[in-house]
Formats: structure tokens, sequence, C-alpha cells
């Protein structure tokens, strides 16, 4: 069964550097997202993106988060100048038709020190 | 603002039992509710879906009910196995795409 898949799994930066997450969608989607969870908090959504444009951001999303996609498989986060609150689980999801069941990957472990 | 309450953060059940996980929410009129299930370490993974228009959803053991009036939804696991033992987290989508998680109940199935 196709997958999302999320690297790196695990990322240790020091605070004010830039760190970019990566993710691979399932091949034939087309609707992307971002997804962050603080440890023991619930699940964030942070952004959508679709037709290489965003469709839609929450606050968290402020100037220091972008989104891009590169290439026809990659999308991916970056943030500018990490702060130790955004260490987190990033997840990235990805669904063929917009609404409806989301496909996340196992996330990626970023640790701000 | 909007709101979503899980039950309870952790419920403990007898194998062959059934579970049962309720969802509230408050300031929303969700299209639809899903539930995922999570295990330690990993991402959500899809489970059921079920339309604003809809009462109730089964796929294998698993149960959804869905009532707008009472801004609820019951998510039920019949014959349940210490492999269920997880972490089950409810999600509104409204009129775009995004989701809205509850905090998620955790869920230990004892043998």
């Amino acid at each position: 069964e196709p997958e999302v898949t999320q690297t790196p799994s695990h990322q240790v930066t020091q605070m004010g550097q830039e760190v970019i997450l990566r993710c691979v969608p399932i091949s034939n989607h087309l609707y992307f997202y971002w997804y962050r969870q603080i440890l023991g908090q619930k699940v964030e959504f942070l952004v959508s993106f679709y037709n290489n444009e965003i469709s839609e951001k929450s606050e968290i999303f402020d100037d220091q988060f972008s989104v891009e996609r590169p290439d026809g498989s990659n999308f991916t986060l970056k943030i500018r100048s990490t702060k130790l609150e955004d260490s987190a689980m990033y997840f990235c999801a990805s669904t063929g038709q917009g609404k409806g069941p989301q496909h996340f990957g196992d996330g990626t472990r970023l640790s701000i020190l | 603002s909007q709101k979503i309450e899980q039950n309870s953060e952790a419920l403990n059940i007898q194998e062959g039992k059934t579970a049962t996980l309720t969802c509230n929410y408050t300031n929303y009129s969700p299209a639809y509710l899903q539930w995922y299930r999570q295990d330690p370490g990993r991402g959500p993974v899809f489970l059921l879906l079920i339309r604003e228009n809809e009462k109730e959803k089964r796929k294998e053991r698993l149960k959804v009910t869905f009532d707008t009036t009472l801004k609820q939804s019951l998510f039920h696991i019949t014959a349940s196995q210490p492999a269920d033992s997880a972490t089950y987290l409810c999600a509104l989508e409204g009129n775009t795409d995004k989701l809205i998680f509850g905090t998620g109940t955790r869920l230990q199935v004892f043998p």
C-alpha cells in the first residue's frame, strides 16, 4: 500500500537555525498538508497546499514558516529561524480529493536546543 | 471558539468487551467527522469517516455514530483485543479540508 514518507525521522537543531523537513506524499495525490503535535498535546493544523500554492494556513504558520513543492515528488516545510517552542512532531499528510481521509507520514521529531 | 473534547484521556477495558469513545464539539458545524488511530511515535491512521447527514457507519468491528443535534460522535470497538490498544483521535472537517483534532483517548485493552 502506498504511503507518505518523511525524512529525517529526528532532527536536532540549534535555536535560530533554519531547518527543512521533507515529505514524499503518495504519488497521485494532489492535496498536501503539514500538522504538528507538541509532546502530550493534540495534532494541530499548520498549512494546506494545492496547485502549487497555499490553500489555508493557521495562526501558527507565521512568516518564519514556508512550504514548497520543489519537484513532482517532494513537499517541504522550512522554518527560517527556529525557536524552542518549535520543538514538536511534524506530520505531513496527503489526499487525492481534498476532502475526506488524509494519509499521514510517521513524522519528523524536531528538537530545538 | 471551536472546541473538541474526547471523553477521557484514558480508557481501560478487558479483552472481549466493547470500548466506547466519545467526541463532543462546540461552535462548529462539521461536514465530516473522522476517527484516526495513533500508535506511539507514529502518525495518525485513518479508520472511519461519517458525514453530517449520516447517523451510523460500520467497518468490521468498528462502529461510528454521529448526532449533529447533540454535537457528538460515539466510536465503538466490539470484541476488543490487546492489539486495539492505541490512542484514538476524533477529527472534524468543515468547509475547508483542514482537520481539527481532539486531544485523543488512550485505550488500553487488557487480556
